[in-house]
């Protein structure tokens, strides 16, 4: 089954700078990368997603990238803002399954 | 839109007793339901994988005679834990897709069995 690796587990940041978490996925049927945000006691929020036959899609301050030959993507965060302090899972989909990675707790420092 | 909704949030049952989840898309209809466990500070571990009008997929190592899943609508799937055990308990929550991409996340089930 697909097996999804996400690094770094955590990451500290100054306010303004960027923040970069990277995935890799095993299972090349995976068409489908969805990157989730979860702030403390809540559900996760899809924030971006992607799929494999585009290779970088952008939304303000959030982008994602998808290397489908080497079988990575990175989510990239600019400008952060204390308020993008959260836990961030990838996520890797095929037809009939969605597994996660095991999570980066990103801390953006004032 | 994208409204899921899980129900019950809390619950605490004693040892050897079963416990319902439900998990509703309330605004869309999901073929595709899932379910995960997730541990304190840890990753959303899947169990099960539901679609409507048929039986779920299991992962392995997750045993399908305890945890049933019965999706019977497009809108509903549920979670049914047989005999629960302290072990058992876990934070539960479901996500159920719109289409063949995104998927939605429920509130989670804390289960305490005591």
């Amino acid at each position: 089954g697909e097996n999804v690796e996400q690094h770094p587990s955590t990451l500290s940041v100054q306010e303004g700078d960027s923040a970069v978490i990277k995935c890799t996925y095993s299972d090349s049927a995976s068409n489908y990368f969805p990157w989730y945000k979860q702030e403390l006691g809540k559900r996760p929020q899809l924030i971006i997603d992607i799929r494999s036959n585009v290779g970088e899609k952008k939304d303000q301050r959030i982008a994602v990238t998808l290397n489908k030959t080497a079988k990575h993507f990175s989510l990239h965060i600019t400008e952060t803002q204390p308020e993008d302090s959260a836990v961030y899972f990838c996520a890797a989909s095929g037809n009939n399954d969605m597994r996660f990675g095991a999570g980066t707790r990103l801390t953006v420092k004032p | 839109g994208a409204v899921v909704s899980q129900h019950p949030s809390r619950v605490i049952c004693k040892s050897g007793t079963s416990v319902k989840i439900e998990c509703r898309s309330l605004d869309f209809q999901a073929t595709t339901m899932f379910w995960y466990r997730q541990f304190p500070k840890q990753s959303l571990m899947l169990m099960a994988t539901s679609n409507e009008g048929s039986k779920a997929t299991y992962e392995q190592g997750v045993e399908k005679d305890k945890f049933l899943i019965n999706h019977a609508s497009l809108t509903l799937s549920t979670l049914t834990v047989t005999s629960a055990h302290p072990e058992d308990s876990s934070f539960y929550i479901c996500s159920a897709r719109l289409g063949a991409g995104k998927a939605f996340f429920g509130q989670g089930t804390r289960l305490t069995v005591v």
